[in-house]
């Protein structure tokens, strides 16, 4: 069954430094999406992807994020100076039509 | 963000039973409902879904129903598993919106 898949699976950084977060999306869908989940709180989005441009973001997703569909195949999320809030797990999801989505294993960053 | 609440945070079945799982929300522009559950170190993984011009939708041992008058959700398990142990999150969306709004979650232990 496809899947989408995310690496790594664990990434530690410190404070201040850039981190990419890499997905690959299930081959045929066309909606790619970028959720998190800080430990003990609700899964929260963060930015959808269709077309080749960002579709909608939420209030989290300021300028020191960025997200990018490299080639046909990847897609990334970029956070250029990491801050200890953003601590948390980020789960890569795509889908066909904006209906169901389907999640990655998620990557757990931990910034210190 | 209590747009999508899942006020049970625990939920203990014995397995055969029935499991229901509630999730109610407060906007009536929410249109299109999903059911996820989540294992320990893996992303949310689609269950069932209902969009707001129904009120039930079934796939197998799983059902949803919708009351849109008392903005309730709810999903039904039978026979219940030890297998569907799990954590269960209520999701929702606008029509016009990409992003999925997600309840806190409720955790199902089925006992042998």
């Amino acid at each position: 069954e496809p899947e989408v898949t995310q690496t790594p699976s664990h990434q530690v950084t410190q404070m201040g430094q850039e981190v990419i977060l890499r997905c690959v999306p299930i081959s045929n869908h066309l909606y790619f999406y970028w959720y998190r989940q800080i430990l003990g709180q609700k899964v929260e989005f963060l930015v959808s992807f269709y077309n080749n441009e960002i579709s909608e973001k939420s209030e989290i997703f300021d300028d020191q994020f960025s997200v990018e569909r490299p080639d046909g195949s990847n897609f990334t999320l970029k956070i250029r100076s990491t801050k200890l809030e953003d601590s948390a797990m980020y789960f890569c999801a795509s889908s066909a039509a904006n209906e169901k989505l389907f999640f990655g294993s998620g990557t757990q960053l931990s910034v210190l | 963000d209590q747009q999508v609440k899942q006020n049970s945070p625990s939920l203990s079945v014995q397995e055969g039973r029935i499991s229901i799982l509630n999730c109610d929300y407060t906007n009536s522009m929410f249109d299109y409902f999903l059911w996820y559950k989540k294992y320990p170190a893996e992303g949310p993984t689609f269950l069932i879904s209902i969009s707001s011009i129904k009120d039930k939708n079934e796939d197998g041992r799983f059902t949803v129903f919708l009351n849109k008058s008392a903005k309730h959700l709810s999903l039904h398990i039978v026979p219940s598993q030890p297998g569907d142990s799990a954590v269960y999150f209520c999701a929702t969306r606008r029509d016009s919106s990409y992003k999925l709004i997600f309840g806190s979650g409720t955790r199902l232990l089925v006992r042998p």
